[in-house]
């Protein structure tokens, strides 16, 4: 199984600043990687699949990158929604994990 | 509108059975691939299953494998699953979702809450 570590788990900034977060895989997962909003109560959204394409409707501050094993989700600048849980995913073989979760609040 | 109407879920006691029901609208359900995905405050998100856009392929995550069973029916678009001998470790919340390119999850059911309880 291949496991996904995100860091950091709690990232706390203000409207305006810039997000960077980070997701490791234990192994190569090629360019096969996902990131999720989920605020709560609700289900998770997808933002970015295969590292760097933005799904439908995202805004454009959205933008992921990375392949291999090290893969970054950016929120240029942080807007009041945006404060939220994110998850990394990865689908290699349809042995499909997702990693623990970042916490973006409010500072 | 894509949308992935759950029901089913609830209070069920240990070693019961369980079949949890999304119906979907909004686009063409039968060229789509869907998945259901659960989640713990504990175990964060765990993949269960996911099953072809015809029905012939389905594949299951290892903690499903042996009790769970998902299925559809293209003729209704619904897709189903089935979860036999309940354990107090399958108490999540279970999200139906729809397929993006075989392993992304671009729509989500509003989640059933399946808590498993004597």
């Amino acid at each position: 199984e291949i496991v996904l570590t995100q860091s950091p788990a709690t990232l706390s900034l203000s409207p305006g600043e810039r997000a960077t977060l980070s997701c490791r895989a234990s192994q190569s997962l090629s360019s096969s990687l996902a990131w999720y909003q989920q605020k709560p109560g609700q289900p998770p959204r997808l933002l970015i699949y295969d590292a760097s394409n933005r799904a439908t409707g995202i805004p454009a501050r959205f933008s992921g990158s990375g392949s291999g094993t090290d893969f970054t989700l950016t929120i240029s600048s942080l807007e009041p929604e945006d404060f939220a849980v994110y998850y990394c995913q990865q689908r290699s073989n349809w042995l499909i994990t997702f990693g623990p979760g970042t916490k973006v609040d409010i500072k | 509108q894509v949308q992935l109407v759950q029901s089913g879920g609830g209070v069920v006691q240990p070693g019961t059975s369980l079949r949890l029901s999304c119906a979907a609208s909004g686009f063409r359900f039968s060229v789509y691939g869907m998945h259901w995905v659960r989640q713990t405050p504990g175990k964060g998100l765990e993949w269960v299953a996911v099953i072809g856009h015809d029905g012939s392929m389905t594949n299951y995550g290892d903690s499903a494998k042996g009790r769970f069973t998902i299925s559809r029916d293209n003729s209704r678009n619904m897709v189903y699953l089935q979860i036999n001998s309940l354990r107090a470790e399958d108490t999540s919340v279970y999200y139906c979702v729809r397929d993006l390119k075989s392993g992304w999850f671009d729509f989500w059911g509003q989640g059933s809450l399946v808590t498993v309880s004597s």
